[in-house]
């Protein structure tokens, strides 16, 4: 057990609908990451929140957003969802802002229909 | 720009057999490595890195890489594979220079260890 939390492990949804994932860091863990992971493009970096802030952004979509609360959990935001967003969506947390050791969760499986 | 190669798809390894997934990689500046492992249905996790030192990196479940500057490679190896270490596996690399700290991965290669 990596001891970050995502929720949901799956979900179901339709063309131009919105969800929101959300991911609880190991404790201790102030870096937040999102990746997409999908059959045709592999693993993509979506963006890192450190203690609060955005620390970084890759490939995200601008239909997508994300924020990381005081607690520190985190949620990743898909809105007007098409068929190509479907894939797996991985939290994984780090103690400092430097990707050296990440922690994976199991990640949440979005099926969009 | 930086990039990650693993070149095989698939790796079929007999038990008891050594294997080694390759990994290349192509930084600016100094690399930082690292090799993750995927099993079913589970987030990756991590399983060795290289930043500085010896060339040799041990890491775990038995697994070890090599860095090979010359090469620009980064192989993950173990002297005996067993069946349970059927999963995919990910090389990764990052620019010591990158001011984004971020990770490159490769696109992973499934290891099949056969009884």
């Amino acid at each position: 057990d990596s001891g970050v939390t995502q929720t949901p492990k799956h979900l179901i949804t339709a063309t131009g609908q919105r969800v929101t994932l959300r991911c609880s860091p190991r404790s201790g863990d102030l870096s937040v990451y999102w990746y997409q992971q999908s059959l045709d493009q592999g693993l993509q970096f979506l963006i890192q929140y450190y203690n609060g802030e955005e620390r970084a952004k890759g490939n995200i979509l601008e239909r997508f957003s994300a924020q990381q609360f005081p607690d520190l959990h985190s949620e990743l935001n898909l809105s007007s969802l098409e068929l190509g967003d479907s894939a797996l969506y991985f939290c994984a947390s780090s103690a400092g802002w430097s990707s050296e050791k990440l922690f994976f969760g199991s990640g949440t499986q979005l099926s969009v229909l | 720009a930086q990039s990650v190669a693993q070149p095989e798809d698939q790796v079929n390894v007999a038990e008891g057999n050594p294997l080694t997934v390759k990994c290349t990689y192509s930084v600016s500046g100094n690399p930082y490595l690292f090799w993750y492992v995927q099993y079913p249905n589970r987030g990756l996790q991590f399983l060795l890195k290289y930043i500085t030192g010896d060339n040799l990196v041990k890491g775990s479940y038995g697994f070890e890489a090599e860095f090979n500057k010359s090469q620009t490679s980064f192989h993950l190896k173990k002297p005996s594979a067993l069946v349970s270490d059927s999963a995919l596996y990910f090389c990764a690399v990052r620019d010591e220079s990158d001011s984004n700290y971020q990770l490159i991965w490769g696109a992973g290669t499934k290891l099949i260890i056969k009884p």
